[in-house]
């Protein structure tokens, strides 16, 4: 496809329930990162990879949240037992390579509500 | 460490006004710097940057200057419209360090502008 995308673009989780949420990059894109948008915030990295490899996971919130990329394309964010707290839109972005001129392409987002 | 401190919002606007949306930094290292729009129901799109200090940012009519005295990059438009009501965010990356990939971003401006 022409750009990032994710699904699902929205989910409803029941406190306690396990997501995954998906993430198609740009074919051909080396770098992958997620970042967590809360109501009314900016958003936040959380982690990033660099093909299979997950270079930094530091912004993961609590070891609830995993993240893989097994083939160095798709990539899964799961977030098991969600809590209310974990209610945010999830952005997904990739880069070509890895560089401060190389811009981050970003999808659209999937909107995690936990009721 | 990092961080990003833009103007808050709602800004409503009449169409041909004047636009400002200022935005302030904290850095460890040098940043390069970026303003991001998203428009309703899409993804976060890049709309400016500027990489080194008195560099001007521009495009579709916003211009942005990098003032590394006042660490600052205030987002401008000489005249708005309709089409370019969307969320605005400031964004830093800094180039030194393990992870200049990481994108550190303001809580963001919602703009709108009435015809």
């Amino acid at each position: 496809g022409a750009g990032v995308s994710q699904s699902p673009r929205y989910k409803v989780a029941k406190r306690g329930q396990d997501v995954a949420l998906r993430c198609d990059p740009i074919s051909g894109h080396v770098s992958l990162f997620w970042y967590q948008q809360a109501l009314g915030q900016g958003p936040e990295f959380l982690t990033y990879f660099q093909n299979e490899a997950q270079l930094d996971k530091s912004g993961l919130p609590s070891d609830r949240f995993f993240a893989e990329r097994p083939e160095g394309s798709v990539s899964t964010l799961k977030i098991q037992r969600t809590q209310q707290e974990d209610s945010a839109v999830y952005l997904c972005a990739s880069s070509l390579v890895v560089g401060l001129a190389d811009e981050q392409f970003f999808g659209p987002g999937t909107r995690l509500t936990v009721l | 460490g990092n961080s990003v401190t833009q103007m808050e919002g709602p800004v409503t606007l009449s169409e041909e006004a004047f636009l400002t949306i200022n935005c302030t930094y904290t850095a460890t290292g040098y940043p390069s710097l970026f303003w991001y729009v998203q428009y309703p129901g899409e993804g976060l799109q890049l709309l400016l940057k500027a990489t080194k200090a008195d560099d001007k940012g521009s495009n579709k009519g916003f211009e942005a200057t990098y003032r590394k005295e006042t660490t600052s990059f205030h987002l401008e438009k000489g005249s708005v419209q309709v089409s370019d009501s969307a969320v605005y965010f400031c964004a830093l990356r800094t180039r030194s360090g393990g992870s200049n990939y990481k994108l550190t971003f303001g809580k963001g401006t919602l703009l709108t502008v009435n015809p």
